[in-house]
């Protein structure tokens, strides 16, 4: 049954670079979609973007200029990075894995995951 | 983006009801409606994929119809631990936006 963790800093400050990790456990990183999603009290659940194993991303507009989504196989691990962060980036950050075909597109499995907080 | 919209925001209801939560996208998005629950401090659970299939080891109490813009999960018959959240969320398109929840309390 795979698995998958978060990892990182539960605080950043602001202008730094938030930075996060998610290992998947159970299961190959193989032959998948993974994605980056965080929940805020103001915004909800917010999608972050996703990442191919292969490498292929795909960001939200909103936060495009800051994300880089990476992926290594090696270590099955993919990681998010958010630099410039401010104090709205504080949320719980999840990573999931997609799954499905021609646009019908969903999360099936779900890391725990990491409050982060942007304060100084 | 595409907005979706979830109503009521809340409900009340008692163990054993049937409960309908709706979903309304701001365009049409086909069958690429998914419904997860979420429960306090927890990651949301997928419930129902593609409008209407029912994710592996969901009680089939919960289901799912729609296509277009207009959604809805109904719970058949209400249990304790039912009483949470629910969010929908389109994957028509990126960015996959989600609706702003629908929790359902014990009346």
């Amino acid at each position: 049954q795979v698995q998958l963790q978060e990892s990182g800093p539960g605080l950043v400050k602001p202008s730094e670079t938030l930075s996060l990790t998610c290992t998947v456990s159970g299961g190959s990183i193989s032959n998948y979609y993974w994605s980056w999603i965080r929940q805020s009290p103001e915004k909800g659940l917010e999608w972050i973007g996703h990442i191919h194993y292969t490498g292929s991303t795909n960001y939200n507009p909103s936060l495009k200029s800051r994300v880089t989504i990476s992926v290594d196989t090696s270590k099955n691990q993919f990681s998010l990075k958010l630099t410039s962060v401010i104090v709205a980036d504080t949320a719980v950050y999840y990573c999931a894995r997609r799954l499905g075909v021609g646009g019908g597109y969903y999360m099936d499995v779900w890391g725990k995951g990491t409050t982060v907080t942007v304060s100084s | 983006d595409i907005q979706m919209t979830q109503s009521p925001s809340s409900l009340s209801a008692s163990v054993g009801d049937r409960v309908t939560i709706t979903c309304r996208a701001s365009q049409t998005i086909s069958s690429y409606l998914n419904w997860y629950q979420q429960k306090p401090g927890k990651a949301p659970e997928l419930l129902i994929y593609a409008a209407s299939s029912l994710q592996s080891g969901v009680p089939s109490r919960f289901s799912g119809s729609g296509s277009g813009t207009d959604f809805t999960l109904t719970i058949s018959s209400l249990q304790p631990e039912d009483f949470t959240t629910y969010y929908c969320q389109q994957s028509y398109s990126t960015p996959r936006t989600f609706g702003q929840g629908t929790k359902v309390e014990i009346k």
